[in-house]
């Protein structure tokens, strides 16, 4: 079975703070993801990598950026974090090709106070 | 712009009923629509997806109707069982867009017993 494994399931930080969130699988999965999953707004795609030190921006990049210096891993960092950004944080990955299923994380609930 | 747009956005149904939740969509370049179940406190998992050249697909209980004239697809849960209890969501990808999915808003499902 794939697995994604995020680092935390709760994590509370202060408004200004660098913010990182990290995700690992263990599929050899080339394609991976970081989503944030607000109610009433399902997942939305903040940025994701296709292969080593590659990263594309998704639909809400802004005050995010991304780390992959290893094919398992994929780091979600918040410069400077805001109370705006509190939310539900989802890592995902899938293989390369058309049409593969993505598979998730259990999600990182992150409160800013 | 939310490109899917997925509707309601919560549903009871009691024990051996129809669940039906809809989707539509905008961008004609769709050519991959995919249905992700999420149970509470997990990550969300591919349940069932369809492509544009056939106009249903079923799987056990869970069938996708797909109406490409009317730009819409909907998912039927026959019989429904409380284990059904969960977030849905709808989306759609095109073989252009690097492996990115545009999620519906989510239908959170109850099944009374």
């Amino acid at each position: 079975d794939v697995k994604v494994t995020q680092s935390s399931r709760y994590l509370v930080k202060r408004t200004g703070e660098k913010v990182f969130l990290e995700c690992v699988q263990d599929m050899d999965h080339e394609n991976m993801f970081w989503y944030r999953q607000d109610p009433g707004l399902g997942l939305r795609l903040i940025y994701f990598s296709y292969d080593v030190k590659m990263k594309e921006k998704g639909d809400i990049p802004e005050g995010y950026s991304v780390s992959r210096e290893k094919k398992e891993r994929f780091s979600l960092i918040l410069e400077s974090a805001s109370t705006n950004q509190t939310s539900m944080y989802l890592c995902a990955s899938s293989s390369a090709g058309p049409n593969q299923p993505q598979h998730f994380g259990d999600g990182t609930r992150l409160s800013i106070l | 712009q939310q490109q899917v747009k997925q509707s309601p956005q919560s549903l009871i149904v009691q024990k051996g009923g129809i669940s039906i939740i809809n989707c539509a969509y905008e961008n004609t370049a769709f050519d991959y629509f995919p249905w992700y179940q999420q149970f509470p406190g997990k990550g969300p998992a591919l349940l069932i997806a369809i492509r544009p050249d056939v106009s249903e697909k079923k799987e056990g209980r869970f069938t996708i109707s797909f109406n490409k004239s009317a730009k819409q697809f909907s998912l039927h849960i026959m019989d429904s069982q409380p284990g059904d209890s969960a977030t849905y969501f709808c989306a759609a990808t095109f073989s252009g867009s690097a492996r990115q999915l545009t999620f519906g808003s989510g239908t959170q499902l109850t099944v009374l017993p």
